[in-house]
């Protein structure tokens, strides 16, 4: 069964740093760019950053730009959020989400995406953040 | 990175049609075919939808359809169903490489 399980969430003071992790399983992680999706409490979604399959390529919502990093261990089937400076704002329950592929560069026996849609099409059960004194 | 505009809110009795609209800029929706859209139940994962405007992934019923005219995409749901009720999303990639969600619409079944 294709599925990422989340963890890693949990209560943070303001200013302090947590890590959020997502394990895939059932497809090819390095096959695949990956998502991190939030929902603040009341509020609508709101992507949060991007990473392409290899790894080299990031990008992030101006919210969290220069406080949040992105990453993943292609050897763990892992996607890692490593939130820092954290506020109050950052409060919500946090979805990791694979992106849909549209076509593949396959060398030395590893297929990687190089065409995304830009849509998510397998999400986690989410993890939540809570930032409070 | 303002986020998309959808009504807040849409009502239609079982079998009937309803439309979602999702409005934004020529620098998301308007300048790409890159908007999506997702089915969120409270205490669910969202579930995929739509991509690429108008692209039904397997498995998702031929009920939801998806259009663009502009700088304003449509999400359809023909032959409403009770199980349908949910908050819809719909999403666009952006011209400074991010991806914009809309604010959500809540549709209810009457």
């Amino acid at each position: 069964e294709v599925q990422v399980l989340q963890s890693g969430g949990g209560l943070v003071q303001p200013g302090g740093s947590l890590t959020l992790s997502c394990a895939a399983s059932g497809f090819t992680f390095i096959g695949y760019a990956m998502n991190w999706v939030r929902q603040a409490p009341g509020k609508g979604l709101e992507w949060v950053s991007f990473i392409d399959s290899s790894g080299h390529n990031t990008y992030y919502a101006d919210s969290v730009k220069g406080r949040f990093t992105i990453s993943r261990d292609n050897s763990k089937n892992t996607l890692y959020l490593q939130m820092n400076s954290l506020r109050v704002e950052d409060t919500a329950l946090y979805y990791c989400a694979r992106d849909l592929c549209g076509g593949r560069h396959c060398t030395g026996g590893t297929c990687y995406c190089t065409t995304t849609y830009y849509a998510m099409d397998v999400w986690g059960q989410g993890t939540t953040v809570t930032v409070s004194s | 990175q303002s986020a998309l505009t959808q009504p807040a809110s849409v009502s239609g009795s079982p079998g009937q049609s309803i439309t979602i609209s999702c409005t934004g800029t020529s620098s998301d929706v308007g300048g790409y075919n890159y908007v999506s859209w997702y089915q969120h139940r409270p205490g669910n994962a969202p579930k995929f939808l739509i991509y690429e405007v108008t692209n039904r992934p397997s498995g998702v019923s031929y009920r939801f359809s998806g259009s663009k005219s502009g700088n304003t995409a449509s999400l359809t749901i023909s032959g409403l169903q009770a199980e349908d009720e949910a908050d819809y999303y719909c999403s666009s990639y952006t011209s400074t490489s991010t991806l914009v969600f809309g604010g959500g619409t809540k549709l209810t079944v009457l």
